[in-house]
Protein backbone atom coordinates (compact mmCIF):
# COMPACT_ATOMS: atom_id res chain seq x y z
CA UNK A 1 0.00 0.00 0.00
CA UNK A 2 1.54 3.72 -1.01
CA UNK A 3 1.72 6.23 1.50
CA UNK A 4 0.84 9.80 1.55
CA UNK A 5 3.66 11.63 -1.45
CA UNK A 6 4.13 14.88 -1.82
CA UNK A 7 5.37 16.53 -4.53
CA UNK A 8 7.78 18.78 -5.17
CA UNK A 9 10.41 17.74 -2.62
CA UNK A 10 12.08 21.01 -2.50
CA UNK A 11 11.23 24.32 -4.44
CA UNK A 12 13.04 27.94 -4.33
CA UNK A 13 10.66 30.98 -5.00
CA UNK A 14 11.24 34.91 -5.03
CA UNK A 15 9.01 37.16 -3.75
CA UNK A 16 5.64 37.74 -5.34
CA UNK A 17 5.91 34.14 -7.42
CA UNK A 18 3.24 32.10 -6.83
CA UNK A 19 3.62 28.34 -6.47
CA UNK A 20 1.28 24.91 -6.63
CA UNK A 21 2.37 21.51 -4.28
CA UNK A 22 1.25 18.47 -4.55
CA UNK A 23 -0.14 15.50 -2.64
CA UNK A 24 -1.63 12.01 -3.28
CA UNK A 25 -3.26 10.83 -0.48
CA UNK A 26 -3.11 6.92 0.77
CA UNK A 27 -5.33 4.50 -0.90
CA UNK A 28 -8.45 4.36 -0.10
CA UNK A 29 -8.71 8.08 1.66
CA UNK A 30 -11.02 10.62 0.99
CA UNK A 31 -9.59 13.42 3.16
CA UNK A 32 -6.51 15.78 2.50
CA UNK A 33 -5.19 18.06 4.98
CA UNK A 34 -2.77 20.78 4.33
CA UNK A 35 -0.62 22.32 7.42
CA UNK A 36 2.87 24.80 7.37
CA UNK A 37 5.77 24.16 9.12
CA UNK A 38 7.73 27.42 9.91
CA UNK A 39 11.29 26.49 11.17
CA UNK A 40 11.69 25.27 14.53
CA UNK A 41 7.42 25.45 14.85
CA UNK A 42 5.02 22.70 15.34
CA UNK A 43 2.66 22.43 11.83
CA UNK A 44 -0.06 24.86 11.77
CA UNK A 45 -3.64 23.94 10.00
CA UNK A 46 -4.02 25.58 6.67
CA UNK A 47 -7.26 23.79 5.36
CA UNK A 48 -8.82 20.78 5.05
CA UNK A 49 -10.18 18.84 1.91
CA UNK A 50 -13.21 16.70 2.16
CA UNK A 51 -14.68 14.82 -1.17
CA UNK A 52 -13.44 17.79 -3.09
CA UNK A 53 -14.85 20.32 -1.06
CA UNK A 54 -12.95 22.66 1.15
CA UNK A 55 -13.77 20.98 5.00
CA UNK A 56 -12.46 23.58 7.25
CA UNK A 57 -9.73 26.73 7.55
CA UNK A 58 -6.88 28.14 9.50
CA UNK A 59 -5.96 31.67 10.22
CA UNK A 60 -4.13 32.49 6.45
CA UNK A 61 -5.03 34.74 3.96
CA UNK A 62 -7.00 34.13 0.40
CA UNK A 63 -3.62 33.68 -1.28
CA UNK A 64 -3.96 30.44 -0.15
CA UNK A 65 -6.18 27.80 -1.86
CA UNK A 66 -6.84 24.45 -2.59
CA UNK A 67 -8.01 21.73 -4.57
CA UNK A 68 -9.05 18.19 -4.39
CA UNK A 69 -9.37 15.98 -7.41
CA UNK A 70 -11.50 12.71 -8.40
CA UNK A 71 -9.09 10.76 -7.24
CA UNK A 72 -8.62 12.34 -3.62
CA UNK A 73 -5.17 14.27 -4.66
CA UNK A 74 -5.21 17.48 -3.83
CA UNK A 75 -3.11 20.88 -4.65
CA UNK A 76 -2.40 23.91 -2.17
CA UNK A 77 -1.62 27.23 -4.01
CA UNK A 78 0.21 29.91 -2.67
CA UNK A 79 0.09 33.14 -4.50
CA UNK A 80 2.53 36.33 -3.93
CA UNK A 81 4.85 34.47 -2.08
CA UNK A 82 6.13 36.18 0.94
CA UNK A 83 9.11 35.50 2.54
CA UNK A 84 7.16 34.50 5.98
CA UNK A 85 6.04 31.52 3.64
CA UNK A 86 9.24 29.10 3.92
CA UNK A 87 8.31 26.37 5.42
CA UNK A 88 7.85 22.97 5.32
CA UNK A 89 4.25 22.03 4.07
CA UNK A 90 2.60 18.60 5.38
CA UNK A 91 -0.12 17.17 3.56
CA UNK A 92 -1.64 14.30 5.68
CA UNK A 93 -4.53 12.01 3.90
CA UNK A 94 -7.51 9.90 6.07
CA UNK A 95 -9.89 7.35 5.55
CA UNK A 96 -12.90 11.01 6.29
CA UNK A 97 -12.75 13.91 7.74
CA UNK A 98 -12.80 12.94 11.88
CA UNK A 99 -10.49 9.45 10.94
CA UNK A 100 -6.34 9.51 12.07
CA UNK A 101 -4.44 11.58 9.56
CA UNK A 102 -1.66 10.04 7.77
CA UNK A 103 1.39 12.09 6.74
CA UNK A 104 3.86 13.06 3.76
CA UNK A 105 7.33 13.43 4.05
CA UNK A 106 6.18 17.66 3.20
CA UNK A 107 7.66 19.82 0.85
CA UNK A 108 10.40 22.50 1.64
CA UNK A 109 9.76 25.68 0.14
CA UNK A 110 11.99 28.51 0.36
CA UNK A 111 11.39 32.26 -0.96
CA UNK A 112 14.14 34.42 -1.93
CA UNK B 1 -8.93 29.08 20.87
CA UNK B 2 -7.30 25.58 20.82
CA UNK B 3 -3.51 24.96 22.26
CA UNK B 4 -0.71 22.87 23.00
CA UNK B 5 2.01 23.99 25.29
CA UNK B 6 4.93 21.57 25.85
CA UNK B 7 8.20 22.01 27.19
CA UNK B 8 11.50 23.73 25.35
CA UNK B 9 14.00 21.62 24.00
CA UNK B 10 16.38 20.90 23.08
CA UNK B 11 16.59 17.64 25.67
CA UNK B 12 19.93 15.59 25.96
CA UNK B 13 19.70 12.53 27.19
CA UNK B 14 22.41 9.50 27.90
CA UNK B 15 21.50 6.37 26.34
CA UNK B 16 18.50 4.27 28.74
CA UNK B 17 18.34 7.24 30.79
CA UNK B 18 14.37 7.72 31.77
CA UNK B 19 12.31 10.53 29.57
CA UNK B 20 9.49 13.05 30.58
CA UNK B 21 8.27 15.95 27.92
CA UNK B 22 5.63 17.88 29.38
CA UNK B 23 2.78 19.24 27.72
CA UNK B 24 -0.55 20.54 28.38
CA UNK B 25 -3.58 21.58 26.28
CA UNK B 26 -6.43 24.04 26.17
CA UNK B 27 -9.69 23.13 24.51
CA UNK B 28 -13.39 23.34 24.25
CA UNK B 29 -15.60 20.40 24.44
CA UNK B 30 -13.26 16.93 24.87
CA UNK B 31 -10.38 16.64 22.74
CA UNK B 32 -8.34 13.51 21.71
CA UNK B 33 -4.78 13.96 22.25
CA UNK B 34 -1.49 12.80 20.51
CA UNK B 35 1.90 12.16 20.57
CA UNK B 36 3.98 12.58 16.72
CA UNK B 37 7.45 11.73 16.41
CA UNK B 38 9.19 13.75 13.37
CA UNK B 39 12.82 12.21 12.53
CA UNK B 40 15.46 13.71 10.25
CA UNK B 41 14.28 15.05 6.95
CA UNK B 42 10.81 12.82 7.58
CA UNK B 43 7.28 14.13 7.71
CA UNK B 44 5.34 13.16 11.18
CA UNK B 45 4.42 10.23 12.42
CA UNK B 46 1.61 9.40 14.39
CA UNK B 47 3.47 7.40 17.89
CA UNK B 48 0.50 7.11 20.43
CA UNK B 49 -2.85 8.69 21.11
CA UNK B 50 -5.87 8.85 23.88
CA UNK B 51 -9.08 9.82 22.72
CA UNK B 52 -11.01 10.17 26.62
CA UNK B 53 -9.99 10.96 30.27
CA UNK B 54 -7.61 8.86 32.04
CA UNK B 55 -7.21 6.36 28.63
CA UNK B 56 -3.39 5.80 28.66
CA UNK B 57 -1.60 5.52 25.13
CA UNK B 58 1.29 3.30 24.30
CA UNK B 59 3.88 2.90 21.71
CA UNK B 60 7.77 1.52 21.57
CA UNK B 61 8.12 1.68 25.20
CA UNK B 62 6.32 5.15 24.80
CA UNK B 63 3.55 6.55 27.23
CA UNK B 64 1.17 9.14 27.81
CA UNK B 65 -1.69 9.05 30.19
CA UNK B 66 -4.35 12.03 29.27
CA UNK B 67 -5.06 13.58 32.49
CA UNK B 68 -8.25 15.29 31.96
CA UNK B 69 -7.97 17.39 35.99
CA UNK B 70 -4.90 18.93 34.93
CA UNK B 71 -5.39 19.03 31.35
CA UNK B 72 -1.73 17.50 30.70
CA UNK B 73 -0.67 14.66 28.45
CA UNK B 74 3.10 14.10 29.29
CA UNK B 75 4.96 11.47 27.35
CA UNK B 76 7.54 9.49 28.97
CA UNK B 77 9.75 6.51 28.45
CA UNK B 78 11.70 4.05 31.17
CA UNK B 79 14.56 3.73 29.09
CA UNK B 80 15.66 5.86 26.16
CA UNK B 81 18.02 4.58 22.69
CA UNK B 82 20.39 6.82 20.88
CA UNK B 83 17.32 5.68 18.12
CA UNK B 84 14.79 7.83 19.88
CA UNK B 85 16.24 11.38 18.47
CA UNK B 86 14.32 12.98 17.17
CA UNK B 87 11.62 15.97 17.33
CA UNK B 88 8.42 15.24 19.64
CA UNK B 89 5.36 17.10 19.11
CA UNK B 90 2.32 17.00 21.26
CA UNK B 91 -1.42 17.63 19.82
CA UNK B 92 -4.95 17.81 20.25
CA UNK B 93 -8.00 17.06 17.81
CA UNK B 94 -11.03 18.57 19.06
CA UNK B 95 -13.44 17.71 16.81
CA UNK B 96 -16.63 19.56 18.80
CA UNK B 97 -18.70 22.00 17.14
CA UNK B 98 -17.10 20.88 13.18
CA UNK B 99 -17.28 18.66 10.92
CA UNK B 100 -13.51 18.51 10.34
CA UNK B 101 -10.45 17.41 12.79
CA UNK B 102 -7.56 19.44 12.48
CA UNK B 103 -4.66 18.83 14.36
CA UNK B 104 -3.37 21.75 16.66
CA UNK B 105 0.29 21.24 17.55
CA UNK B 106 2.79 22.30 20.47
CA UNK B 107 6.03 23.71 19.18
CA UNK B 108 7.64 20.48 19.89
CA UNK B 109 10.81 19.50 21.65
CA UNK B 110 14.31 17.97 20.13
CA UNK B 111 15.53 14.79 22.53
CA UNK B 112 18.89 13.75 21.64
CA UNK B 113 19.91 10.68 22.95
CA UNK B 114 24.02 10.13 23.17
CA UNK B 115 25.42 6.82 23.83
Amino acid sequence: ETGVTQSPTHLIKTRGQQVTLRCSSQSGHNTVSWYQQALGQGPQFIFQYYREEENGRGNFPPRFSGLQFPNYSSELNVNALELDDSALYLCASSLGARDEQFFGPGTRLTVL
Amino acid sequence: GDSVTQMEGPVTLSEEAFLTINCTYTATGYPSLFWYVQYPGEGLQLLLKATKADDKGSNKGFEATYRKETTSFHLEKGSVQVSDSAVYFCALSDGSGGSNYKLTFGKGTLLTVNP
